[in-house]
């Protein structure tokens, strides 16, 4: 069935660095959407990629979309302790509402 | 307006009972999905629900139940838990199939 893999597992920075988690589909997606999950709360949506070649930007944070529409990436620049949290990508494959998480990325930032 | 709410937050049973969790989409929505979250793990897709039918089913077995009624709401129904039920029970809602905005969860705990 179909999988999504995302990496690395964890990451620990320093405030100030930047940040790049990756995901990868093992079938091509319809669109493919992040969230980010703060330690004991539920997942909050950050955005929606749905073009081959798609690039977003919300801010500190990039989004991009991979030509074959089976990878993307969230890059985070200039972390901030306020970005503490996991990092899920989940995609999509046709429109059938069905949403596949990857494993996600969790973020420690020291201050 | 309130966002998706679920009941109870926590529970606690044992081997072999049944469990109702309960689901309120925020408002103006008309898709419910159910999702399982273990620890450390992303979340996984149990079932959607849309105009009260089971649209798409995820890889859980047929101890996995649900239903939505006229009001959008939804129930999951587990039977004969298991120990590895253990988990965070997320319901997601929204329109077609652009984002998902999840409730706060249900965490249980199958003693």
């Amino acid at each position: 069935g179909q999988q999504v893999m995302q990496i690395p597992q964890y990451q620990h920075v320093q405030e100030g660095e930047d940040f790049t988690t990756y995901c990868n589909s093992s079938t091509t997606l319809s669109n493919i959407q992040w969230y980010k999950q703060r330690p004991g709360g539920h997942p909050v949506f950050l955005i929606q990629l749905v073009k081959s070649g798609e690039v977003k930007k919300q801010k500190r944070l990039t989004f991009q979309f991979g030509e074959a529409k089976k990878n993307s990436s969230l890059h985070i620049t200039a972390t901030q302790t306020t970005d503490v949290g996991t990092y899920f990508c989940a995609g999509s494959s046709g429109n059938t509402g069905k949403l596949i998480f990857g494993q996600g990325t969790t973020l420690q930032v020291k201050p | 307006d309130a966002g998706v709410t679920q009941s109870p937050t926590h529970l606690i049973k044992t081997r072999g009972q049944q469990v109702t969790l309960r689901c309120s989409p925020k408002s103006g929505h008309d898709t419910v999905s159910w999702y399982q979250q273990a620890l450390g793990q992303g979340p996984q897709f149990i079932f959607q629900y849309y105009e009260e039918e089971e649209r798409q089913r995820g890889n859980f077995p047929d101890r996995f139940s649900g239903h939505q009624f006229p009001n959008y709401s939804s129930e999951l129904n587990v039977n004969a838990l298991l120990l590895g039920d253990s988990a965070l029970y997320l319901c997601a809602s929204g329109t077609d199939y652009n984002e998902q905005f999840f409730g706060p969860g249900t965490r249980l705990t199958v003693l």
